[in-house]
């Protein structure tokens, strides 16, 4: 099946700095990528969609200016936590869809991040 | 908006038969979709129904029934292995996005 990879896998950052996860679509081209976020015990909640070449949907409560999404190509799409705070530690998933098939959306393995 | 529902934890017996159901309420539906996630991990597609009906695949299969917006996950022949969380997810809408249900803990005991 398709392959979706997300870098990096964990990441540990200060109070106040940003932190980039790249999600990247390793043998298709995503037209559409999604980011979720997922707490502990809680399920998987949508934050965003980015379709390439265009601005990122963002969901209701989710800040668009303090989770910037670029969906510069169709294999790459990035999302910067900016002046991150403890509470945006959680586990953050990207999806990718290709834009032949859309029965599936591949999921990356995951990005954990931890703010101090 | 969107209403998924899905029992919160199951608790089965190996190599039994488990049911795992979901309802939804949403507008422009486009199709249903079943996860696995184990603990610390992404999820795994298992399943995709987009037509009324069951569709079979090994040891799981998935149900869905558009006008009553209720599908279902059968998993049999249960192995410990698949304890884990099962993640009921609809997609709908303009830009076909995903949006998951709170998810099932299964716990499989010998």
């Amino acid at each position: 099946g398709a392959v979706v990879s997300q870098h990096p896998s964990r990441v540990i950052c200060k109070s106040g700095t940003s932190v980039k996860i790249e999600c990247r679509s390793l043998d298709f081209q995503a037209t559409t990528m999604f980011w979720y976020r997922q707490f502990p015990k809680q399920s998987l909640m949508l934050m965003a969609t980015s379709n390439e070449g265009s601005k990122a949907t963002y969901e209701q409560g989710v800040e668009k200016d303090k989770f910037l999404i670029n969906h510069a190509s169709l294999t790459l799409s990035t999302l910067t936590v900016t002046s991150a705070h403890p509470e945006d530690s959680s586990f953050y998933i990207c999806s990718a869809r290709g834009s032949g098939g859309q029965e599936t959306q591949y999921f990356g393995p995951g990005t954990r991040l931890l703010v101090l | 908006g969107q209403n998924i529902d899905q029992p919160t934890e199951m608790t089965a017996t190996e190599g039994a038969i488990v049911q795992i159901n979901c309802t939804y309420q949403t507008s422009g539906f486009n199709g249903l979709f079943w996860y696995q996630q184990h603990a610390g991990e992404a999820p795994t597609f298992l399943s995709y129904n987009v037509l009324d009906g069951l569709e079979e695949k090994g040891r799981f299969s998935s149900f869905l029934s558009r006008s009553k917006g209720y599908s279902y996950l059968l998993l049999k022949e249960l192995q410990m292995k698949d304890s884990a969380s099962y993640l009921c997810a609809v997609r709908s809408g303009g830009y076909q996005k995903v949006t998951f249900g709170t998810g099932t803990k299964l716990q499989v005991i010998p």
